[in-house]
């Protein structure tokens, strides 16, 4: 099983601050996805393969890696983005959720 | 559009048996597309537990050995998870969902949250 390891496991950012989180593979995988998950709602689809946007994702958020380290950044923290956001592998089975990242405004 | 709803008992006594009805709509299950099951534990770690695909196989997570299957009813458009012997560790927020092209677990569920309690 392929573990994914992210970090920070919280985190809290100002408005207009730059944010990167980090979701580290114990194997290589050839992609990562990322979810956002707000309290009391269903996790939500945010980047695929690596740096595609789901639809409806502001381009201030951006994906990026390869191998077995990948990442999220926000180029500027705004409200709406405080959430907890989850990295996702799909390379191996059995599929493979990181521990989450906190995002908490600042 | 195509829209998920998981039902099913919200309480389960050790032991016993947990099962969960996915009901879909604006898609046929049997078109395309895997139609998974994942669920999110208390400390909020998600678990990928397993699929159905279009064609009626299943993929099931291994850390659930042999307690878990996951069967379908076409007429009703419906899957179904059925977890054996549950402990007060299979107490969870379950959620169904789908992929789409290329996208993960592009659609899910509301989501419904399972106790396991004596």
């Amino acid at each position: 099983e392929i573990v994914l390891t992210q970090s920070p496991t919280t985190m809290a950012a100002s408005p207009g601050e730059k944010v990167t989180i980090t979701c580290r593979a114990s194997s290589s995988v050839s992609y990562m996805h990322w979810f956002q998950q707000k309290s009391g709602t269903s996790p939500k689809p945010w980047i695929y393969d690596t740096s595609k946007l789901a639809s409806g994702v502001p381009d201030r958020f951006s994906g990026s890696g390869s191998g077995t380290s990948y990442s999220l950044t926000i180029s500027s923290m705004e409200a709406e983005d405080a959430a907890t956001y989850y990295c996702l592998q799909r390379s191996s089975y059995p599929w493979t959720f990181g521990g989450g990242t906190k995002l908490e405004l600042k | 559009e195509v829209q998920l709803q998981e039902s099913g008992p919200g309480l389960v006594k050790p032991s016993q048996s947990l099962s969960l009805t996915c009901s879909v709509t604006g898609y046929s299950i049997t078109s395309s597309y895997r139609w998974n099951w994942i669920r999110k534990f208390p400390g909020n770690k998600l678990e990928w537990m397993g699929y159905i695909n279009s064609a009626g196989s299943t993929n099931y997570n291994p850390s659930l050995k042999s307690r878990i299957s996951i069967t379908r009813d076409t007429s009703k458009n419906q899957f179904f998870l059925q977890v054996n012997s549950v402990t007060t560790e299979d107490t969870a927020t379950y959620y169904c969902a789908r992929q789409t092209t290329g996208i993960p677990f592009a659609y899910w569920g509301q989501g419904t949250l399972v106790t396991v309690s004596s």
